[in-house]
């Protein structure tokens, strides 16, 4: 089955760039979205098909993917981007749908 | 606007059956291109796919949940349900549902908290 390995926690000060990985094998091959989910709330996505922004989701929130590792970069992060993130992709080979760990993001 | 609202019992004991329905507004669940599918959060942890289901009324279910997990929907109710047999602690989470495109999950409910408990 299809993994997908995000590190468990990131801590940041203001107005750093903070960048959310996720692994998976060959994970170029798949499309990566990423989902923010503040405390108490459902996911929200934040970037789909690796690197696009649905409505309404700040320029700050940006994605690419290459090899065997995704990424989600927040520009100038701030207090409220503080919350849990996670991908997901689509294994088209066992038609699953899968989630990364997630990672805690703390603004200092 | 689509809206999708979770709805069941909060408590399930050992080894009983969990039953969730999803009601679901402003799209018709029989609209072709979606999916409905459930997630699952346990208390503190990561998001768990558990399965899904086509307007057509195909089935996809995480292999790990598969043998005790039946998703069906109510088209005339616009409503799509859960049903996970033979409930342990380790079932005890929030229980999303969502729409989703093959790819991605767009809109989710807001999930209710299921308890397993005797």
């Amino acid at each position: 089955s299809y993994v997908l390995t995000q590190p468990p926690s990131l801590s940041l000060a203001p107005g750093q760039t903070a960048r959310i990985t996720c692994g998976g094998s060959n994970i170029v091959s798949k499309s990566v979205h990423w989902y923010q989910q503040m405390p108490g709330q459902a996911p929200a996505m934040v970037v789909y098909d690796d690197r696009d922004r649905p409505s309404g989701i700040p320029e700050r929130f940006s994605g690419t993917n290459s090899g065997n590792t995704a990424t989600l970069t927040i520009s100038r992060v701030e207090a409220g981007d503080e919350a849990d993130y996670y991908c997901q992709v689509w294994d088209s080979s066992s038609d699953r749908w899968v989630f990364g760990g997630g990672t805690k993001l703390t603004v200092l | 606007q689509v809206q999708l609202q979770e709805s069941g019992p909060g408590v399930v004991k050992p080894s009983e059956t969990l039953s969730l329905t999803c009601s679901v507004s402003g799209v018709s669940i029989n609209r072709t291109r979606y999916y409905w599918g459930w997630i699952r959060q346990s208390p503190g942890k990561g998001l768990e796919w558990i399965g899904s289901i086509y307007y057509s009324g195909s089935t996809y279910y995480n292999p790990s949940l598969k043998s005790r997990v039946s998703i069906s929907v109510d088209t005339s109710k616009n409503r799509v349900s859960l049903k996970l047999d033979s409930v342990t602690a380790a079932d005890t989470a929030a229980y999303h549902c969502a729409r989703h495109e093959l790819r991605y999950f767009d809109q989710w409910g807001q999930g209710t908290l299921v308890t397993v408990s005797s």
